[in-house]
């Protein structure tokens, strides 16, 4: 059964910092997708970021970043030099290949709260 | 605009009353899905559906039933609903399964169950 772990369930920073959210999943299948979504405090489900696992590429997006290794099973996602407006609710979600890919599974979030 | 729009976005009601939470999406989308979302259990997936008459269990659909009759619609039916269901929840959709394709959420509906 697939199962995604998010260890940290709050983190505060001060702005300008530096910020890693971890990301541990667990799949039996070789085949599968990673996904980070973002939850502003306006309540709605952002997209941020997919890779299969076929990719372990690390991507760049501006501030974003995320480091995918298949050897620790980790999809970790980090902000540099953090904003207030990255106060949200993170969510790594994962979706294994060997069920058509219909079922998703969320980790269960880490909330950051960026202080200025 | 392309959007999954939800209704209600808040109820309250009370136990063993029949409520449905309506889904509808404009991208003619074949994957729609439902997930419920409380503290510190991120989100988790009650039904899903492949396309029209197809749908499927997911993790937690006890006490939950849907349809898909059309395309653009997904509605949650809670027959008896309990406390235990008060939530917040979300409708997705995807033009195929969740796996390779990002999900497009409604804004979610606030459920409180007395």
């Amino acid at each position: 059964a697939q199962k995604v772990t998010q260890a940290q369930t709050e983190i505060s920073v001060v702005e300008k910092e530096d910020v890693t959210l971890d990301c541990v999943y667990e799949t039996r299948d070789t085949t599968y997708y990673l996904f980070w979504y973002k939850q502003p405090p306006s309540g709605e489900l952002v997209f941020l970021i997919r890779r299969n696992s076929f990719d372990e590429q690390n991507e760049i997006s501006g501030r974003y970043s995320w480091n995918f290794q298949k050897s620790t099973s980790s999809f970790n996602f980090t902000i540099t030099a953090s904003q207030v407006v990255d106060s949200a609710v993170y969510f790594c979600a994962l979706s294994e290949h060997n069920n058509a890919g219909n079922m998703l599974t969320f980790g269960g979030g880490t909330r950051l709260m960026v202080k200025p | 605009e392309a959007q999954v729009t939800q209704n209600p976005r808040y109820l309250i009601t009370v136990t063993g009353k029949k409520l449905t939470v309506t889904c509808s999406q404009n991208m003619n989308h074949e994957y729609m899905s439902w997930y419920r979302q409380d503290p510190g259990l991120g989100l988790r997936q009650i039904y899903y559906s492949m396309n029209v008459e197809v749908t499927d269990k997911g993790d937690v659909p006890e006490g939950y039933k849907v349809s898909r009759k059309e395309k653009r619609n997904f509605p949650l039916i809670l027959e008896s609903p309990s406390p235990n269901q008060t939530s917040l929840y979300f409708c997705a959709s995807s033009l195929f399964g969740a796996g390779n394709q990002p999900q497009h959420f409604g804004d979610g509906t606030r459920l409180s169950i007395l």
